[in-house]
């Protein structure tokens, strides 16, 4: 059945380590986006994508990058230049003016 | 720069009772609103939408409101329930044809009491 994807559920990241998040949807939705979750805060978009081989940044995406060379898939990258990681990430799609579709997040930690 | 503001961190609001959620926004190009309920350690899901072109929207019992003017939206939960229980984000984006850039709120945590 379609959905949007999100793995691993759970990721451990050691200091100055890059980690990728991964992100799939059979949704033939052209847009995805990241957003961040921290404890009692609402949810910041870190890059989102509205086609193919193109992506803009959001609000906070110093530290992260993504690729977007298929229209099913939109890794997220945190690399070491992100200062602080540990929150919980979400990926979404949506195929227009409509609602967005949630994957289930990913929790990161540093450890 | 909050665009989409949730002024209400928390709500609490008894079983049978009347749940108002309310949202602020301040781009004038946000022409397209969504609210999502979220539990913790999970993705959103989707509730309800309201485009600008209408001033209400109603989805058994969930209705959103829209005031343009005042840019301002709210989400009425009539009944609340106890499984209405979940921090609520308001969302906004342009409407420019395709998909664009979707902006959240800070979210309010409802609780429902018995």
């Amino acid at each position: 059945d379609g959905g949007i994807t999100q793995s691993p559920k759970y990721l451990f990241r050691k200091e100055g380590q890059n980690v990728t998040l991964s992100c799939e949807q059979n949704l033939n939705h052209d847009a995805m986006y990241w957003y961040r979750q921290d404890p009692g805060q609402g949810l910041r978009l870190i890059y989102y994508s509205q086609i193919v081989n193109d992506f803009q940044k959001g609000d906070i995406a110093e530290g992260y990058s993504v690729s977007r060379e298929k229209k099913e898939s939109f890794p997220l990258t945190v690399t070491s230049a992100q200062k602080n990681p540990t929150a919980f990430y979400l990926c979404a799609s949506r195929g227009g003016i409509t609602e967005a579709f949630f994957g289930q997040g990913t929790r990161l930690t540093v450890v | 720069d909050q665009q989409v503001k949730q002024n209400s961190p928390s709500l609490s609001v008894q079983e049978g009772r009347i749940s108002i959620l309310n949202c602020d926004y301040t781009n004038s190009m946000f022409d397209y609103f969504l609210w999502y309920k979220k539990y913790p350690a999970e993705g959103p899901t989707f509730l309800i939408s309201i485009s600008s072109i209408k001033d209400k929207n109603e989805d058994g019992r969930f209705t959103v409101f829209l005031n343009k003017s005042a840019k301002h939206l709210s989400l009425h939960i009539v009944p609340s329930q106890p499984g209405d229980s979940a921090v609520y984000f308001c969302a906004a984006s342009p409407y420019t044809g395709t998909a664009s850039k979707l902006t959240f709120g800070t979210g309010t945590r409802l609780q429902v009491t018995l």
